[in-house]
């Protein structure tokens, strides 16, 4: 019964392959998110849904699409691999909309090798 | 901009010794402030937050203090055990929507 699942842990492709990551979360959170880890440990937010509806796209390449079908699951899909894009990408909730609501639920992480 | 500085990016300090890592932030509207623990191949956990309403706030050997006029915020651990090495990582809060992470400080306690 983990809170906040995501699929696959890890995922190796070649560059100017398409590929997706999803995630569900169990918690009853309105709001989920996308961040990206980077080699360097930095976290940096992707993306935010509010209850199905985008809320925060941050300067992330069209190249990236998220998709959400119901307020429990976001899925990130990435078009045409670059090698950038190797990384963790961490799914994550929150209970309401606003930053200051509290805690933020992490996935475990998706590791992306691109190579 | 939106932007969170921390530091330092790496700490070693002995097993029993106080670790204190800084973070400043730059919209003065920010209004919670949280930190997060990511241990090594794991995801970030919440170890403790603070509001803007606060100037401190504990937690049995964490602390964390607020000063909203400096825009600064610390994170103290007092009595470290080789179960706090890890990598820290402060937020703050823009607009509504919007959590910013630091850099993160990777924290070693020597045993």
């Amino acid at each position: 019964d983990t809170a906040v699942s995501q699929t696959p842990k890890y995922l190796v492709t070649q560059m100017g392959n398409d590929k997706s990551i999803k995630c569900e979360q169990n918690l009853g959170h309105d709001t989920m998110y996308w961040y990206k880890q980077d080699s360097k440990k930095f976290l940096k937010i992707m993306f935010s849904y509010n209850n199905k509806e985008l809320i925060i796209n941050e300067t992330v390449p069209n190249r990236f699409s998220p998709k959400s079908p119901d307020k429990a699951h976001l899925n990130l899909h990435i078009n045409s691999l670059e090698l950038g894009d190797s990384a963790v990408y961490f799914c994550a909730s929150s209970r309401g909309t606003s930053s200051n609501t509290g805690e933020l639920f992490f996935g475990e992480g998706s590791r992306l090798t691109v190579l | 901009g939106e932007n969170v500085e921390q530091h330092p990016s790496t700490l070693s300090v002995q097993e029993g010794d106080s670790a204190v890592i800084k973070c400043t932030y730059s919209d003065s509207a920010s209004n919670y402030f949280p930190w997060y623990k990511q241990e090594l191949g794991k995801r970030p956990q919440l170890i403790i937050d603070i509001r803007s309403n606060v100037g401190e706030k504990k937690d049995q050997r964490i602390a964390v203090t607020l000063n909203k006029t400096a825009k600064h915020f610390s994170l103290h651990i007092t009595e470290t055990q080789p179960e706090d090495s890890a990598v820290y990582f402060c937020a703050a809060n823009f607009g509504n929507e919007k959590l910013t992470f630091g850099t993160g400080t990777r924290l070693t306690i020597i045993p």
